[in-house]
């Protein structure tokens, strides 16, 4: 089956510094891979779309420079929480879309906590 | 009115149960046709796959779609105490491009006792 790695799955910082979430497809290669925001109890709220080799799409309401997407190769695409705040605490979870069927397959989420 | 709403329940059966899980959706541009099943702190797993209207089935599960009434169904058999996790439904009205980005049901958490 389609495998899709996220790192970390847990990271505590200081608020004001800068996190880096990494989301790789492990057996297959992902032109597209998107970026979602999930709430206690709550559903997926998609962040961004990432395309290889071009600009991620924002969803509205989502601060592109807060949030700096890079899918520089058919495998990896990471997610930068730029100048971190205790609200910007949240999970984190991507995905990467597989096959002709362009299939979601998720990653297993990132817990992040901005003290 | 939501694009998607999915009674969030929260569900408790008791193990070997019937679990019907529904959603409802109002874009009659939705194509495709997905559930996933999340643990807690996990990532969502897909669990079926479905395009357009009918039936399909995967061991003890089966994907029902009615177009018609912009209605999925979810059906676990026999239900087991590690199938208690969230269930999400999601669709997409294409398989590319900005109609392919997936639109969520809010969740419903299953509970299956022993």
């Amino acid at each position: 089956g389609a495998v899709v790695s996220q790192h970390p799955s847990w990271v505590i910082c200081k608020s004001g510094t800068s996190v880096k979430i990494e989301c790789r497809s492990l057996d297959f290669q992902a032109t597209t891979m998107f970026w979602y925001r999930q709430f206690p109890k709550q559903s997926l709220m998609l962040m961004a779309t990432s395309n290889e080799g071009s600009k991620a799409t924002y969803e509205q309401g989502v601060e592109k420079d807060k949030f700096l997407i890079n899918h520089a190769s058919l495998t990896l695409s990471t997610l930068t929480v730029t100048s971190a705040h205790p609200e910007d605490s949240s999970f984190y979870i991507c995905s990467a879309g597989q096959g002709s069927k362009n299939i979601q397959y998720f990653g297993a989420g990132t817990r992040l906590s901005v003290l | 009115q939501k694009e998607v709403e999915q009674d969030p329940g929260p569900l408790s059966v008791p193990e070997g149960a019937i679990v019907s899980l529904n959603c409802t959706y109002s874009n009659s541009a939705f194509q495709y046709f997905m559930w996933y099943r999340q643990y807690s702190r996990k990532g969502p797993e897909l669990l079926m796959y479905t395009y357009s209207s009918g039936n399909k089935e995967d061991g003890r599960f089966t994907a029902q779609v009615d177009k018609s009434s912009k209605y999925i169904s979810l059906f676990i058999r026999d239900s087991q105490p590690s199938d208690s996790a969230t269930y999400l439904c999601a669709m997409s009205g294409a398989l590319t491009g900005a109609n392919s980005k997936l639109t969520f049901g809010k969740g419903i958490t299953l509970s299956v006792r022993p």
